[in-house]
This record gives structure tokens, sequence and C-alpha cells, in this order.
């Protein structure tokens, strides 16, 4: 798999934009990047992937560089119930659908 | 949609007991993954299923470990016998087959072994 590189911890006030960045620079053209998060004592949630265009959800947008070699989540307002570890992920195609997990950001969202 | 049950959501048992944790996985999807979390290594992938077959265990940790998967809506993974290290949390994912389609977790089962 591709390695993500990702910040340990970010804080965000609570009705701001968060962006949490990621950055995969060996990403190969066919590999796609996942977002997913983790909330305290729950499985880890899906939030939004990509392959080279930027996409948005109800949840998120995500912006990948013309590069690929970045991307970056953005919760347009947070909240409270946003703190949470968020992982990103690039997925090997020939390694099925499995998911390898880093560390992830732990997103501290305070009031 | 109910999700991917996990069962039980707590499990407490003593060094040397079987130990087996439950999962159905989301109605029509057809790959099936077996994860644990510790604090020491993070989420790690043990095995996944595809149409019912084991693809890859390699991340079994040990014989003692084992997975299997009867039928397209319930998998057991079992640990005989279990020991103070195997105190994790076991999480169950499903997925469609596909290269982009997203896996849904569980809530996982928590396991203390004493």
């Amino acid at each position: 798999d591709a390695k993500t590189t990702q910040p340990p911890s970010m804080d965000c006030a609570e009705g701001r934009a968060a962006n949490l960045p990621c950055n995969h620079s060996t990403i190969s053209g066919n590999e796609y990047v996942y977002w997913y998060r983790q909330i305290h004592s729950q499985g880890p949630q899906y939030i939004i992937h990509g392959l080279k265009n930027n996409e948005t959800n109800e949840m998120a947008s995500l912006i990948i560089t013309e590069d690929r070699k970045s991307s970056t989540l953005i919760l347009p307002h947070a909240t409270l119930r946003d703190t949470a570890v968020y992982y990103c992920i690039v997925r090997v195609l020939d390694a099925g659908n499995m998911l390898t997990f880093g560390g992830g950001t732990r997103l501290m969202v305070k009031p | 949609d109910a999700g991917v049950i996990q069962s039980p959501r707590h499990e407490v048992t003593e060094m040397g007991q079987e130990v087996t944790l439950r999962c159905k996985p989301i109605s029509g999807h057809n790959s099936l993954f077996w994860y644990r979390q510790t604090m020491m290594r993070g989420l790690e992938l043990l095995i996944y299923f595809n149409n019912n077959v084991p693809i890859d265990d390699s991340g079994m940790p040990e014989d003692r470990f084992s997975a299997k998967m009867p039928n397209a809506s319930f998998s057991t993974l079992k640990i005989q016998p279990s020991e103070p290290r195997d105190s994790a949390v076991y999480f169950c994912a499903s997925s469609l087959t596909g290269y982009d389609s997203p896996l849904h977790f569980g809530n996982g089962t928590r396991l203390t072994v004493t």
C-alpha cells in the first residue's frame, strides 16, 4: 500500500471548518484515497473517497491535488460530535477491498 | 439497513478458555473482514473473506485463531485457548466486492482475557 502521513493531532473551533491534511506521495495512478473516522468506542465510519477529482457528500469534502500526492478532508462546520480519529488510507487495487489503517489524526473540536 | 451486527459487545473470560465472536454482515455484501484494535498496534486486519471463501489470513496471529464463514450472513472468529494478550476490540466489516466499495464496520466486541 502507498504510505500515508497525517499529523497526529489537530484542534478546531466548533462551527469552523476543519481541514485535515494527508500526504501520499507514493500513490499510484489507480489507487483511491479513502477517509474514515473512529469516534471513541465505535467502529470506523466511512466518510468519503476519491480517485482524481474532488468529491463532496453530506458529511465532508475531499480535495485531491492535481499530482495526487496529497489530499485534504474538509468538515465545513465542525461540531463537538466530529471529535474523532480520522484515517486517510490509500487502497491497493489488487489487495481486494481490504484497508490498511495507519495512526490517523486525532481531531479535537472545542467549544 | 441494520448495519453490521456483532455479538457479544463485551466478553470477559479467563485465560485458556475458548472465545467465539460473531458477525452478521450487511445483507447483499459479499466481502467480510475481521480486524483487531489495540492501543499498541492500532487497527490490524486479521482475515478477509470473499463470497464466503477466506482470501487472506496472513494477519491471523497464531493457530489459536480461526475464522469461518459458513454462509453469506454469518461469520465467527474463534480463539482457543485464549490468552491475556488477546485482549482487544475485534471489529467485523463488510462490503460489496469492487475496488471502490467502502467497508462498513460493526461496533466491535471488546474482549478481556484475565
